[in-house]
């Protein structure tokens, strides 16, 4: 059965602390691996994984895919209160099928 | 327990024709969120239900598109009649609470011709 397992499920550091949200997944044709930031509606879109070992960088997230061991992982380092959010990952795999996991709640305290 | 399942998983359909897609949520959410992907990468938020009743219904592009949530359980998302640019994958989600996470559906991927 495919699935997409977040963790861990919620997240509590303070401002300035570094995180690793990871996700892992076990699907069958694994295309790509999206990475979202939810906040109040719809989930804004962070990086798009496609190859192992490539490190996709963005300010101060970033994100690498293991194709091998089935996980990625989301890092933010130097956290700030405006990172406070729910990440969401999601697979996309074989004939076209989508996948998201329960996502992660991260809150940054001041 | 089971996951939030959409109906069907995809839908090919002729420009004017009306399509309907389902939405079951997880037991015991009350809390329902239509979403779609258009192009590329990104999710537009269309709508969120509390039981039957609509909270927030900003992001229906147009009249053409009309959801119901009779009963507060299984939500329906009709197209009516379907135009070329709603094509795309239409994601519903769940949560048990405002504000808590959304558990995602694997979509209907809606093509109209």
């Amino acid at each position: 059965e495919d699935k997409v397992v977040q963790s861990p499920l919620s997240l509590v550091v303070h401002e300035g602390d570094t995180v690793t949200l990871n996700c892992s997944y076990e699907v069958t044709n694994f295309r790509s691996l999206l990475w979202y930031k939810q906040e109040k509606k719809a989930p804004t879109f962070l990086f798009m994984l496609t190859s192992s070992g490539i490190e996709k960088k963005s300010g101060r997230l970033s994100s690498i895919l293991d194709k091998k061991e089935l996980f990625s992982i989301l890092n933010i380092t130097a956290t700030q209160t405006g990172d406070s959010a729910i990440y969401l990952c999601e697979v996309n795999f074989g004939n076209e099928k989508l996948t998201f996991g329960t996502g992660t709640r991260l809150t940054i305290i001041p | 327990e089971a996951g939030v399942t959409q109906f069907p998983s995809h839908s090919v359909i002729e420009k004017g024709q009306t399509v309907t897609l389902r939405c079951d949520p997880i037991s015991g959410h009350d809390n329902l969120y239509w979403y779609r992907r258009v192009m590329g990468k990104e999710i537009k938020f269309l709508l969120h239900f509390v039981k039957e009743s609509k909270q927030d219904e900003s992001g229906m592009p147009n009249n053409r598109f009309l959801a119901e949530r009779t009963g507060g359980t299984y939500s329906t998302l009709k197209v009516q009649p379907a135009e070329l640019e709603d094509s795309g994958v239409y994601f519903c989600a769940s949560s048990r609470g405002r504000g808590g996470l959304q558990f995602f559906g694997p979509g209907t991927r809606l093509t109209v011709l």
